[in-house]
């Protein structure tokens, strides 16, 4: 199957900085990818639909300018977190669509904010 | 809106044979998948249904009731690695690229 990666798969961060996650496709295009945020023994909750060329979509409740989404090409979005805060430590995961009714999910991201 | 309810925890024993259920709520229906995510890893795709019935691939099945907005995942034959969390999720029917989970179970397989 194709292969998603994420990098880092660990960040830990000072309060009121900011983190910058990479999500990329390793075998194939993609002109879609979406980022989700997981809390411990919670679902999967989608924050955004990264576009490329385009701008992100993000769902109801996430705060865009918080959260910047980049999608400068078919193989990469990149997902920022800005002036972090605890509340923001979480599993980023992203991921893409396959072919056969399929989603690509990355490593994940666990982002711990001090 | 949509959603998807699943049990938040199963338990069993190796060789044992287990039923995760999923009942969902939404507008409009392009299937329900299955999605095994061991802790701290990626979720990473079990099964696909658009049709009613049962999809038997080797150890894992998953069958689904449209007219019961209801599916189940059928794990048989239980290995410890089996242990995870296990999501249902079905297309937005606004935006079919997108995925909206269920709640998830998490199954414990014990020796």
């Amino acid at each position: 199957g194709a292969v998603v990666s994420q990098h880092p798969s660990r960040v830990i961060c000072k309060s009121g900085t900011s983190v910058k996650i990479e999500c990329r496709s390793l075998d194939f295009q993609a002109t879609t990818m979406f980022w989700y945020r997981q809390f411990p023994k919670q679902s999967l909750m989608l924050m955004a639909t990264s576009n490329e060329g385009s701008k992100a979509t993000y769902e109801q409740g996430v705060e865009k300018d918080k959260f910047l989404i980049n999608h400068a090409s078919l193989t990469l979005s990149t997902l920022t977190v800005t002036s972090a805060h605890p509340e923001d430590s979480s599993f980023y995961i992203c991921s893409a669509n396959g072919g056969n009714n399929e989603q690509f999910f990355g490593p994940g991201t666990r982002l711990t904010v001090l | 809106g949509q959603s998807l309810e699943q049990p938040s925890e199963v338990t069993a024993v190796e060789g044992a044979i287990v039923q995760i259920n999923c009942t969902y709520q939404t507008s409009g229906f392009y299937g329900l998948s299955w999605y095994q995510q061991h802790d701290g890893g990626a979720p990473t795709f079990l099964s696909y249904n658009a049709l009613d019935g049962l999809e038997e691939t080797g150890r894992f099945s998953s069958f689904l009731s449209r007219s019961d907005s209801y599916g189940y995942l059928l794990l048989q034959e239980l290995q410890m690695k089996d242990s995870a969390s296990y999501f249902c999720a079905v297309r937005d029917p606004y935006n079919t690229d997108k995925l909206i989970f269920g709640t998830g179970t998490r199954l414990q397989v014990f020796p």
